[in-house]
């Protein structure tokens, strides 16, 4: 059975760091991976997604990278902004169509 | 292009009552999936509809049931409301059938059962 785990839990960093958020999966047998950002309260908002073929993707200050083997995902952030504050969120897609979504990581980024 | 949309935004429903969700897919989209997602965890997949029939269920009981129509457009209905209900329901869409495809959400209805 497949398990995401999402390492910290909940983060607060100064405007300006660059940070790194850690989503760890049990079965490598996965097609894609997805980032996902949620407002308190709101749906989802799809960052970047990998499929299993490749190591990473980026879009702007965002970088995800996947290590199936090992079954890690980090996405990096780069110069974090106050408006960065939100929960992040990995899932994993396996041959079930269904995503297996981690408890998310509270990020508060302050001025 | 129009992005997956919900109704309504939230309601507030007792014990043993019954309530329908909706969700319109985006345009092209012919795979319907419906999560939820009770407060401080991650979305769990209830089930995927494709083409109209369901193909795909979670660890759900029976009394969460779902349809979709010709326009691809979708309802999940749940039945005998219980206190643990309340949570928050995603529907997404993606352009068809197959983990290979992004899954696209929409913005969540709130459901409070008391």
């Amino acid at each position: 059975k497949q398990e995401v785990t999402q390492i910290p839990a909940a983060l607060s960093v100064p405007e300006g760091e660059n940070l790194v958020l850690n989503c760890s999966f049990t079965d490598s047998a996965i097609y894609n991976l997805q980032w996902f950002r949620q407002d308190p309260g709101k749906g989802l908002t799809s960052l970047l997604l990998i499929q299993s073929s490749q190591r990473e993707q980026t879009s702007g200050r965002l970088n995800a990278s996947l290590d199936k083997s090992s079954g890690r995902s980090t996405l990096y952030i780069a110069a974090s902004q106050p408006g960065d504050s939100a929960t992040y969120l990995c899932a994993v897609a396996g041959d079930t169509d269904k995503l297996i979504f981690g408890t998310g990581t509270r990020l508060q980024v302050f001025p | 292009e129009t992005g997956v949309t919900q109704s309504p935004t939230h309601l507030i429903k007792t014990r043993g009552q019954q309530v329908t969700l909706r969700c319109s897919s985006q345009s092209g989209h012919n795979t319907v999936s419906w999560y939820q997602q009770a407060l401080g965890q991650g979305p769990q997949f209830i089930f995927q509809y494709y083409r109209e029939e369901e193909n795909g269920r979670g660890n759900f009981p029976p009394r969460f049931s779902g349809l979709q129509f010709p326009n691809y457009s979708s309802e999940l209905n749940v039945n005998a409301l219980e206190l643990d209900d309340s949570a928050l329901y995603l529907c997404a869409s993606r352009p068809s059938r197959g983990a290979i495809y992004e899954q696209y959400f929409g913005p969540g209805t709130r459901l409070t059962v008391t």
